[in-house]
């Protein structure tokens, strides 16, 4: 199976923060990898799809890029609703894994 | 507009199964998929299972083979997801996600099914 290892685990920012999450894979994925935002006791909400597809609605400070083994999601300006814990999720030979999240927090 | 709505809060006891049920409302039922997902108190996402409610293709994370049964009713656009053998481990909440297979990923959430298992 492949596996996907998110980083980092937890991380400190501050409102206007430029911030960035890694996820690796395994092995190769090509650009099936989607990013989610999850705030507490509330559903996961989709911001990016196929690695680098912002999802209607989503605010365009976020952006994901990458593809092969190695993506991020990047937050160009940080506000204080972007304080979540963000989780990547891959597809590969009909097995979706997700990445072990990250707790984005104020510093 | 595009909406899940899932089933209420269980409590169930060690040994026994537990049936959440996830309804669509807002799009072709047959037109997409289901994802089953899973979050454990204070713990990440873990998926679990998905279901081509129009062909009726399944796939399963291995750790609930045996274990997990997809159903649906596409009379009344719903989606079933039955969890067996339950321990303990398996209090979560439980959330169903319209599938696009195309992009590989859920743009539409149910609300999630608490499902606690306590003897």
């Amino acid at each position: 199976d492949i596996q996907m290892t998110q980083s980092p685990s937890t991380l400190s920012a501050s409102v206007g923060d430029r911030v960035t999450i890694t996820c690796r894979a395994s092995q190769s994925i090509n650009s099936w990898l989607a990013w989610y935002q999850q705030k507490p006791g509330k559903a996961p909400k989709l911001l990016i799809y196929k690695a680098s597809s912002l999802q209607s609605g989503v605010p365009s400070r976020f952006s994901g890029s990458g593809s092969g083994t190695e993506f991020t999601l990047t937050i160009s300006s940080l506000q204080p609703d972007d304080f979540a814990t963000y989780y990547c999720q891959h597809y590969n030979n009909y097995m979706y894994t997700f990445g072990q999240g990250t707790n984005l927090e104020i510093k | 507009q595009v909406q899940l709505v899932q089933s209420g809060a269980e409590v169930k006891k060690p040994g026994a199964s537990v049936k959440v049920s996830c309804k669509a409302s807002g799009y072709t039922f047959t037109g997409y998929y289901i994802q089953w997902v899973r979050q454990a108190p204070g713990q990440g996402l873990e998926w679990m299972a998905w279901v081509n409610p129009n062909s009726g293709g399944t796939n399963y994370a291995q750790k609930f083979q045996g274990r997990i049964t997809m159903t649906w009713d596409t009379s009344i656009r719903t989606a079933y997801m039955e969890l067996s053998s339950l321990t303990s481990n398996d209090t979560a909440v439980y959330y169903c996600a319209r599938l696009i297979k195309l992009f590989g990923s859920s743009d539409t959430w149910g609300q999630g099914t608490l499902v606690t298992v306590s003897s």
